[in-house]
């Protein structure tokens, strides 16, 4: 079946416009995740989304960053007024739920280019 | 909370040749333990996991083992292929952190005819 697909797979952008990154899980799954990843580094947590709970906002890095995600479809991370340290492959990931047991299925991810 | 501390890279071996990856975790209770694969130009793809202490995950050629005892989970490939240049991220999901994934900071694999 299809796997998690995300949109644009490239982004170059100016410093302070606003961007919006979508992300399109495996149907079925309940649990979405948004990671980042800069150049050289790990994976950085930004936001879980499971069901109809309220989501789990603990790794956005500042109150530009924002996410939403309609029922358990498509999400949208969208990123106000963008910094050159914004800059970073972002990576979606679904899974059939939340919890440890779980195997996370990543997209391809945004190449996010601040300018 | 919890933490990864992966082995420092870069790692550059001659095909055939034996490889450790270290991968060492700080969390609470029982958390899972896996290995994600990155291929150049490629996305980010489960190598293999581990759910519990003592099992051992296994993929490709590859194994590793959740060892509760040293809090380890160190990958391991008798004969690595020019193949399996890629980038290595070791990673646990569990104990204070309920469905986000901690990752190490990565491992670059480059292996040599």
């Amino acid at each position: 079946g299809a796997g998690v697909s995300q949109s644009p797979s490239n982004k170059v952008t100016e410093k302070g416009k606003d961007v919006e990154l979508r992300c399109d899980p495996i149907s079925g799954h309940t649990a979405l995740y948004w990671y980042r990843q800069r150049l050289g580094q790990g994976l950085e947590f930004l936001i879980y989304f499971q069901g109809n709970s309220a989501p789990d906002k603990s790794g956005l890095p500042s109150d530009r960053f924002s996410a939403e995600r309609t029922g358990e479809s498509v999400s949208t991370l969208t990123i106000q007024r963008t910094q050159q340290e914004d800059s970073a492959v972002y990576l979606c990931a679904s899974s059939p739920s939340g919890g440890a047991t779980y195997e996370q299925y990543f997209g391809p991810g945004t190449r996010l280019t601040v300018t | 909370g919890n933490s990864v501390t992966q082995m420092e890279g870069p790692v550059t071996l001659s095909e055939e040749a034996f490889l450790t990856i270290n991968c060492t975790y700080t969390a609470t209770g029982y958390p899972s333990l896996f290995w994600y694969v990155q291929y150049p130009g490629e996305g980010l793809q489960l190598l293999l996991k581990a759910t519990k202490a003592d099992d051992k995950g296994s993929n490709k050629g590859f194994e590793a083992t959740y060892r509760k005892e040293t809090t380890s989970f160190h990958l391991e490939k008798g004969s690595v292929q020019v193949s399996d240049s890629a980038v290595y991220f070791c990673a646990l999901l569990g104990g204070t952190s309920y469905g986000k994934l901690t990752f190490g900071q990565g491992t670059i694999l480059t292996v040599h005819p």
